[in-house]
């Protein structure tokens, strides 16, 4: 069974740019969380979509952004880049993250370095 | 509200224990920990939901204290493989899932041989 994928891995952007980061989730995984990790605030958590729709999310302005799409393939997209948007983003996959919050399948992150 | 971890880190060796700790001042709905080696994703190591059922895994195993909204999770025997950063997810509330998990920054845990 595949894992979670994410692209691209690296990606290296200016200030004021918008970048667009992708995750495929493990096949039959509806559940797609998205988090920031960086070294002095571990991960933090973006937001969470389930059938397309944004469940919950997280303390991040509104330059962030997400979807899901019908195959439940994600994509965040982040606008108006700031050095302080340098960081790891991971997303993570689940059967449905509902009542009994599922086991989260993480993949292997984007590593967005804006300069 | 970002659940606090406790030791910020810990070195051990090889067979020796370690406590991790992980309290939230908000009511917890379930916690969550996992582990991650350098470079590497997140894996996932167990699920408490409230009621304090405790949760083993080999020689890993976690409680969840209600009254205390606290999480500890126990490393006996630990193995060179044990090496990583610990997180605790937490979810908060009591009626049920709000489909979002708040982790802490991380406990560097480091077994030497």
């Amino acid at each position: 069974k595949a894992g979670v994928t994410q692209t691209p891995r690296y990606l290296i952007k200016t200030r004021g740019q918008q970048v667009t980061l992708s995750c495929s989730p493990i096949s039959g995984h509806r559940s797609v969380s998205w988090y920031q990790q960086t070294p002095g605030q571990g991960l933090q958590f973006l937001f969470e979509y389930f059938s397309e729709t944004q469940r919950n999310k997280g303390n991040f302005p509104g330059r962030f952004s997400g979807r899901q799409f019908s195959n439940s393939r994600s994509e965040m997209n982040v606008s108006t880049l700031e050095l302080g948007d340098s960081a790891l983003y991971l997303c993570a996959s689940s059967l449905a993250g509902g009542h009994l919050y599922n086991e989260q399948f993480f993949g292997p992150g984007t590593r967005l370095t804006v300069l | 509200q970002q659940p606090v971890q406790s030791p910020q880190a810990v070195i051990l060796r090889e067979g020796e224990d370690a406590v991790i700790n992980c309290s939230s001042s908000k009511a917890l709905y379930s916690v969550h920990w996992y582990r991650q080696k350098h470079g590497e994703a997140p894996v996932f190591l167990m699920i408490l939901l409230k009621g304090g059922e405790q949760k083993g895994h080999d020689k890993i195993s976690a409680s969840f204290n209600e009254k205390k909204q606290q999480s500890s999770l126990y490393l006996t025997a630990s193995q060179l493989s044990y090496s990583g950063t610990y997180f605790c997810g937490t979810e908060m509330g009591s009626g049920g899932s709000n489909y979002k998990l708040t982790f802490g920054k991380g406990t560097l845990l480091t077994v030497n041989p």
